[in-house]
């Protein structure tokens, strides 16, 4: 079974300080996509990529970073936490052809920036 | 854009009532449509799809059947339990070109014994 892990269940931040949140699957997906999840908002795409080294900006990439050094990590960086980022963080990996192959997901991480 | 538009919730029904949740879309082209669900704790798994017009997804007694006419994609199941109360999510998908879903902003579903 495919296992998507996110490092942190739950995390507390103060505004201003640099947040990481790390995903690791362990099914050589080349697909690897961050989401963010809020009441009445539903997920929003924050970035993904396609292979190591490659990123591409989602829908609402303001304020955040992302990094693939490796295929089974991909790391999504707040450079400067605010307050509105406090959310429910989703990662997911799939295999290329993503409309035949499902989204796999973390349980998801749900930072709270005060 | 693209976008998917999901009936509102939250939606509260007995066990063994029958369901229906809504969805619509808006997107230039034919995509493949998706349901995900969201048990509580956990994150999204896939519960049905269907990749092209007429096609019918269905996976644990739900089901949904992709109308172009109609643009929609409404998720069924003719006798709810306690156990699928959890939050559902439509989303669509390209079939070519990125690879990115797009989803609804889900409805939370309570099935009450």
């Amino acid at each position: 079974d495919v296992k998507v892990t996110q490092s942190s269940r739950y995390l507390v931040k103060r505004t201003g300080e640099k947040v990481f949140l790390e995903c690791v699957q362990d099914m050589d997906h080349e697909n690897m996509f961050w989401y963010r999840q809020d009441p009445g908002l539903g997920l929003r795409l924050i970035y993904f990529s396609y292979d190591v080294k490659m990123k591409e900006k989602g829908d609402i990439p303001e304020g955040y970073s992302v990094s693939r050094e490796k295929k089974e990590r991909f790391s999504l960086i707040l450079e400067s936490a605010s307050t509105n980022q406090t959310s429910m963080y989703l990662c997911a990996s799939s295999l290329p052809g993503a409309h035949n192959s499902p989204l796999h997901f973390g349980n998801g991480t749900r930072l709270t920036v005060t | 854009g693209d976008s998917v538009t999901q009936m509102e919730g939250p939606v509260t029904l007995s066990e063994e009532a029958f369901l229906t949740i809504n969805c619509t879309y808006t997107a230039t082209g034919y995509p493949s449509l998706f349901w995900y669900v969201q048990y509580p704790g956990e994150g999204l798994q896939l519960l049905l799809k269907a990749t092209k017009a007429d096609d019918k997804g269905s996976n644990k007694g739900f089901e949904a059947t992709y109308r172009k006419e109609t643009t929609s994609f409404h998720l069924e199941k003719g006798s709810v339990q306690v156990s699928d109360s959890a939050v559902y999510f439509c989303a669509l998908m390209f079939n070519f070109g990125n690879e990115k879903l797009t989803f609804g902003t889900g409805t939370r579903l309570t099935i009450i014994p």
